[in-house]
């Protein structure tokens, strides 16, 4: 079946700091790839996702690229601000519009 | 666009009692929603998928009997905790899909539920 693992949080770090959230799946067939956030008290937010292999996600100043070969779609933003506290979740989506969620991780960013 | 609302956004109520939430597309028809629930500091459980005019498909291990989901609209589905106890007591998320390609879903804000 279909799975998302994610790193484990919380990521703390200072303001202007290079972020990485690493995300890997198992599926079969050609899954949309997803990353969401939520934060504090809300519900999940669409942040970015790549539809094929070799897609790159991108909104806010966040990216993440479609890698099949690696099964990964890692989350990256070259400078983080204290407003991007909250908690990413990595998710995959099949044909039947179903979603398997990661567990999440939580970052703070320090001013 | 791709608005999803849910009403309300927190209630708390006794033992017993049943609480209905509802979950609303604004700007698009969701031809399928899903309700999840998040327990704190956790990932969303997916509950059930509920496709318009047909009865919700529940996943492993939930009650249909205990939560009640009506997808009456294209706009609108609903949540029925039936007889509610603290252990229900949880964040309640819906989202939607649009009707057409789009392999994603957009989240309402969530409904906390406490039960006393």
């Amino acid at each position: 079946g279909n799975s998302v693992t994610q790193m484990e949080g919380p990521v703390t770090l200072s303001e202007e700091a290079f972020l990485t959230i690493n995300c890997t799946y198992t599926a079969t067939g050609y899954p949309s790839l997803f990353w969401y956030v939520q934060y504090p008290g809300e519900g999940l937010q669409l942040l970015l996702k790549a539809t094929k292999a070799d897609d790159k996600g991108s909104n806010k100043g966040f990216e993440a690229t479609y890698r099949k070969e690696t099964t990964s779609f890692h989350l990256e933003k070259g400078s983080v601000q204290v407003s991007d506290s909250a908690v990413y979740f990595c998710a995959l989506g099949n044909a039947g519009n179903m979603l398997t969620f990661g567990g999440g991780t939580r970052l703070m960013v320090k001013p | 666009g791709a608005v999803v609302s849910q009403h309300p956004s927190w209630v708390i109520c006794k033992s017993g009692t049943s609480v209905k939430i509802e979950c609303r597309s604004l700007d698009f028809q969701a031809t399928t929603m899903f309700w999840y629930r998040q327990f704190p500091k956790q990932s969303l459980m997916l509950m059930a998928t509920s496709n318009e005019g047909s009865k919700a498909t529940y996943e492993q291990g939930v009650e249909k009997d205990k939560f009640l989901i009506n997808h009456a609209s294209l706009t609108l589905s609903t949540l029925t905790v039936t007889s509610a106890h603290p252990e229900d007591s949880s964040f309640y998320i819906c989202s939607a899909k649009p009707a057409g390609g789009f392999q994603g879903q957009f989240f309402g804000p969530g409904t906390r539920l406490t039960v006393l």
